[in-house]
């Protein structure tokens, strides 16, 4: 079954820590993507990736990190430096520079609280 | 700073009633236009998108959206929306050459009774 999977769906941490949220996709697709939705703000673009072990910065990326070492892989770590990081993370991925009229697709998400 | 504009934040409506979302966009160049929907508890699912060409597109659900570009919008409607339409609607806009990342309208969210 392809598709894209975040985990955990809830996540809990206290303030102070970093935390990883696992994004994976089985879809072969070359590109990846990290939002951050807020009610009333929409999804805004934390950082994304085109190729392997590349990636760059979105709208939000301040106290944020990711690595992309992997195709299948793109993980996101939310730092002690991000002054607000509850929120629901979304993971999304694109077939890329193959098909250039195409759309991404989402994950479940993860949605992080942090104490 | 491209940005994208959804002009409801939240619209409820009795079910068999017609719906016009609407959505602007600010940038002068090339665009693809979508429509992304949420139903409660789901994934964001693509409803409709518009690349090139026609520039009424039909989606899923009985959906359709109109490309205007002279006035930078891309509306969404339906003639008649049923209970199963609550969710919240987003509206988002890719711009050419800038590594196929999506800028995203605030969300409206529909509430339908029955």
């Amino acid at each position: 079954d392809g598709g894209i999977t975040q985990s955990p769906k809830y996540l809990f941490r206290k303030e102070g820590q970093n935390v990883t949220l696992s994004c994976e996709q089985n879809l072969n697709h070359d590109a990846m993507y990290w939002y951050r939705q807020d009610p009333g703000q929409g999804l805004r673009l934390i950082y994304y990736s085109q190729i392997v072990n590349d990636f760059q910065k979105g709208d939000i990326a301040e106290g944020y990190s990711v690595s992309r070492e992997k195709k299948e892989s793109f993980p996101l770590t939310v730092t002690s430096a991000q002054k607000n990081p509850t929120a629901f993370y979304l993971c999304a991925s694109r077939p890329g520079l193959a098909g250039i009229n195409n759309e991404q697709f989402f994950g479940p998400g993860t949605r992080l609280t942090v104490l | 700073a491209q940005s994208v504009s959804q002009h409801n934040h939240h619209v409820i409506l009795s079910e068999a009633a017609s719906l016009e979302l609407g959505c602007n966009y600010s940038y002068g160049g090339t665009v693809n236009l979508f429509w992304y929907v949420q139903y409660p508890g789901q994934h964001l699912q693509l409803l409709l998108k518009y690349f090139s060409g026609d520039p009424l597109v039909k989606g899923i659900k009985g959906f359709e959206a109109e490309f205007i570009k002279s006035k930078f919008s891309f509306n969404l409607r339906k003639p008649s929306v049923q209970w199963s339409d609550t969710a919240e609607y987003f509206c988002a806009v890719r711009i050419y050459n800038q590594g196929g990342k999506l800028i995203f309208g605030q969300g409206t969210e529909l509430s339908v009774k029955p």
